[in-house]
């Protein structure tokens, strides 16, 4: 079973920092996917990634499979970026994700 | 872009009733769907697959004779909480996978919250 630990929990910071949410697997995967989940609890998908690099406006995610690790990045924060990001990893290409405990960010004006 | 409906939003059911949330992508088909469950403060949890045609497939310690799974269209997936239980109120929310589609990410409900009393 995929351990998917995130860091940090809780993240505060002030607009137009630069943020970074970091992910660590335990096994070997197929695709990471990060995710935005907003305070009504809907969920939209930022990346999915199985090497590399992606951006995304002001968003770029990294990933390092020897290393079981990914990033998500956001350049300039903004107040509207609050909400919670999760990571989820998916073992054999057939969708089903193990996901992370996710992320607090809260980007203060 | 593509929508994924979840309906209702919010509902509170007695103990012992029944509840059915659907899940519906709009502009698009969708062989496969996923449910998940979220408790406060917990990860999200894959419950189910959901396929068009065929039987749900379900995750390790899901009684499917409780959460009944039906994927009749290939538009639309319907859980239905049987008798259900203050232990399970939750966060419920369904994704849907393009029909098809390869390497794509996947498109979420907005997610139903169950209240059980």
């Amino acid at each position: 079973k995929n351990e998917v630990e995130q860091s940090p929990q809780n993240l505060t910071a002030q607009e137009g920092e630069f943020i970074t949410i970091n992910c660590s697997y335990s096994v070997g995967i197929s695709a990471l996917h990060w995710l935005q989940q907003h305070p009504g609890g809907g969920i939209v998908s930022l990346f999915m990634l199985s090497s590399g690099k992606k951006k995304h406006g002001r968003l770029i995610a990294t990933i390092n499979i020897q290393e079981k690790h990914s990033s998500l990045h956001i350049t300039a924060s903004h107040p509207r970026d609050s909400a919670v990001y999760i990571c989820a990893v998916e073992a054999g290409s057939n969708y089903k994700l193990t996901f992370g405990k996710g992320t607090l960010l809260t980007v203060n004006p | 872009g593509a929508v994924v409906s979840q309906h209702p939003s919010r509902v509170i059911c007695k103990s012992g009733t029944s509840v059915k949330i659907e899940c519906r992508s709009l502009d698009f088909q969708a062989t496969t769907m996923f449910w998940y469950r979220q408790f406060p403060k917990q990860s999200l949890m894959l419950m189910a697959t959901s396929n068009e045609g065929s039987k749900a497939t379900y995750e390790q310690g899901v009684e499917k004779d409780k959460f009944l799974i039906n994927h009749a269209s290939l538009t639309l997936s319907t859980l239905t909480v049987t008798s259900a239980h203050p232990e399970d109120s939750s966060f419920y929310i369904c994704s849907a996978l393009p029909t098809g589609a390869y390497n794509s990410p996947l498109h979420f409900g907005n997610g139903t919250r169950l209240t059980v009393t």
